[in-house]
């Protein structure tokens, strides 16, 4: 089945942290992989995606993600969050034809304290 | 450039009784999705349109929801009638072509009591 399993439910860093979102997923053949972000009160938004090329991927809020596929990986980064990152992290994944509906994992909340 | 518009933003009704969302996705955008976001969970596909036909309505409960996108533009969800389980965040997406990303709105916070 396909599915997306984020690790973590709830992480709570201080400003200045590292960060790191673990994301696996499960899914039959070539696929693409995002991560959205919910701040507070707001709408989804695309942080990266990979589809292709180089797997490690830069998204924005200087934000990346590693697609490892021997491990089915797409695990987030951040060397140094702020304040301002406290939001919800989605990982998600689609095949790779056009208009394939995303799978979410359930979510992660981060809460980032000054 | 204008995103996905949703409305309402909240709607609040009893068990048994309709409701309607509505979705006007990205000028352009082709493909549109109906989500539902549980509580605590990611949202979950409901419907897929292409243009105006449905691609893909497997996790539609059709017994009470339906949906239409009649020009190809925006579109509608209905349940009749809701039930408490309903209960979540509907969420409306577009893309186009090969792009990949979806944008979402705002979303409609369902509330049945």
């Amino acid at each position: 089945a396909q599915s997306v399993s984020q690790h973590n439910h709830h992480v709570i860093l201080s400003e200045a942290a590292s960060l790191e979102l673990g994301c696996n997923y499960s899914y039959g053949g070539t696929v693409n992989l995002f991560w959205y972000v919910q701040y507070p009160g707001q709408h989804l938004q695309l942080l990266l995606k990979y589809f292709s090329g180089d797997p490690l991927v830069k998204g924005i809020k200087g934000f990346e993600a590693e697609f490892i596929k021997s491990k089915f990986s797409f695990n987030l980064r951040k060397p140094s969050v702020q304040w301002s990152d406290t939001a919800e992290y989605f990982c998600a994944v689609n095949g790779n034809q056009a208009g394939t509906a995303l799978i979410f994992g359930k979510g992660t909340t981060l809460s980032v304290s000054s | 450039e204008a995103g996905v518009v949703q409305s309402p933003r909240y709607k609040i009704i009893e068990k048994k009784q309709p409701v309607a969302f509505w979705c006007n996705p990205i000028s352009g955008h082709n493909t549109l999705y109906w989500y539902r976001q549980n509580l605590g969970q990611g949202p979950e596909l409901l419907i897929r349109y292409e243009n105006e036909e449905a691609v893909d309505d497997s996790q539609l409960p059709k017994d009470r929801f339906s949906a239409e996108r009649l020009k190809g533009v925006d579109s509608t969800l209905k349940i009749q009638p809701a039930e408490l389980g309903d209960s979540a965040v509907y969420l409306c997406a577009s893309t186009v072509g090969l792009a990949g990303e979806q944008f979402f709105g705002p979303g409609t916070r369902l509330t049945v009591l």
